[in-house]
């Protein structure tokens, strides 16, 4: 199976500041990289696709680049409602495989 | 609105069997390839299973391969797992994912809130 690492695992952030979470995969994934965020008590919630498609909806201050084995999910100005736990996931082959998390907290 | 509501979580013992289920309702289900996901407590994100809209393609994770089956009744827009001889570390709260394309699977842009499944005696 494909193993997935991110770093940082944790975090503390300010409002405005501009983040960055770091996935790397243990083989190529060409850009086969999703982003999902997870709140506390809540569903995971899709953030983008194929390395750095934005999903419908999500605000643009998500991005994401990347492709290989190295990912970055980037939020430019970080606000309030984005203080959650961050994965990486590869859907490049199976089992579909999760990055570890990262969780952003208020500084 | 898209939606999936999952149930029939709920406290089994290590060797018994539990069968979750998860109700579709505002798309077209038998187009999507559909998924289970679980979340242990305090832990991150595991794929279970995997089936496509036509059921003919089905995968599982190796940590559940031969134990839990996946299916689905299209007709009934509702998608099943069922959990044989659990084990202690399928504790856990169990979602349904959808696919998001009909194309390469394995982007989840559909969630349901979750099923909680403890395994104990």
């Amino acid at each position: 199976a494909i193993r997935m690492t991110q770093s940082p695992s944790s975090f503390s952030a300010s409002t405005g500041d501009r983040v960055f979470i770091t996935c790397r995969a243990s083989q190529d994934i060409g850009s086969y990289l999703a982003w999902y965020q997870q709140k506390p008590g809540k569903a995971p919630k899709l953030l983008i696709y194929a390395a750095s498609t934005l999903q419908s909806g999500v605000p643009s201050r998500f991005s994401g680049s990347g492709s290989g084995t190295d990912f970055t999910l980037t939020i430019s100005c970080l606000q309030s409602e984005d203080f959650a736990t961050y994965y990486c996931q590869q859907y490049y082959n199976y089992p579909f495989t999760f990055g570890p998390a990262t969780k952003v907290d208020i500084k | 609105e898209v939606q999936l509501v999952e149930s029939g979580g709920g406290l089994v013992q290590p060797g018994g069997s539990l069968r979750l289920s998860c109700a579709a309702s505002g798309f077209s289900f038998s187009s999507y390839h559909m998924n289970w996901v679980r979340q242990a407590p305090g832990q991150g994100l595991e794929w279970v299973s995997y089936i496509s809209s036509s059921s003919l393609t089905i995968y599982y994770a190796d940590s559940v391969k031969g134990r839990f089956t996946i299916s689905r009744d299209n007709a009934e827009n509702s998608l099943y797992l069922q959990m044989d001889s659990p084990r202690d570390e399928d504790t856990a709260m169990y979602y349904c994912a959808r696919d998001r394309s009909s194309g390469w699977p394995g982007v989840f842009d559909i969630w349901g809130q979750g099923a909680l499944v403890t395994v104990a005696s």
